[in-house]
């Protein structure tokens, strides 16, 4: 059972290429989330997904795009890399209904992928 | 504005010197309040999720507190492995979605 899976781990772009990140949980969760972390900044929400082929914007989406073709995968798309998106970028996903303890709603994180954007 | 702040911003422990580490909000329609725990180089892991005033969790040294505008991480007796950053979360619905507004941190450090 991975839980929350991020590919790949580690990568350098120049200004202007391109890449997709790609999420995948095997939780059966319906939601599915990307964030942004940046030191002294919190977690900020790029973009989510409430289920398969829906997607919407979060607080920070200027530059990415997203798309969810199947529950369990959640892909984010830079299509022209600025410095600016250099940042490590988090997955997370959780059930849409809470159980007592709350495990239920918490999201599930995966460990990153650190991106620089030279 | 919906906001969550937590201080202090980074903590220096002896082991076994207890201590607390705050997390305020001004979040409207509150669901719920989360805890995590991020070592470095990974994500965030879930520790606790508070749902009322007054209500308390429990888990090994840490214990979580929950007030109507803040919730308290208090940590007994710590350890060098308790040495993390412990990030709040609290949520919100808006619409027909959960939304979580991080705080920027509280980086713990338990010296031996």
């Amino acid at each position: 059972n991975a839980g929350v899976t991020q590919t790949p781990k580690f990568r350098v772009l120049k200004t202007g290429q391109s890449m997709t990140l790609l999420c995948a949980q095997d939780m059966n969760h319906e939601y599915m989330y990307w964030y942004r972390q940046d030191p002294g900044m919190g977690l900020r929400l790029i973009h989510y997904s409430v289920g398969e082929g829906t997607t919407a914007k979060g607080e920070v989406p200027d530059g990415y795009n997203v798309s969810r073709l199947k529950k369990q995968n959640f892909l984010l798309g830079l299509e022209s890399a600025a410095p600016s998106q250099t940042s490590v970028y988090f997955c997370a996903s959780s059930y849409r209904t809470r159980s007592a303890d709350g495990k239920r709603v918490a999201q599930h994180f995966g460990d990153g992928t650190r991106l620089s954007i030279l | 504005e919906d906001q969550v702040t937590q201080s202090p911003e980074a903590l220096r422990l002896q082991e076994g010197e207890s201590s607390s580490l705050n997390c305020s909000y001004t979040v409207s329609g509150l669901r719920g309040l989360f805890w995590y725990r991020q070592d470095p180089g990974k994500g965030p892991e879930f520790l606790f999720t508070l749902y009322s005033a007054g209500e308390e969790k429990e888990k090994e040294r840490l214990k979580a507190t929950l007030t109507k505008k803040e919730s308290f991480l208090h940590i007994t007796a710590p350890k060098p492995e308790d040495s993390a950053t412990y990030l709040c979360a609290v949520q919100a619905q808006i619409y027909n979605f959960n939304k979580f507004y991080f705080g920027s941190g509280t980086k713990l450090n338990v010296k031996p």
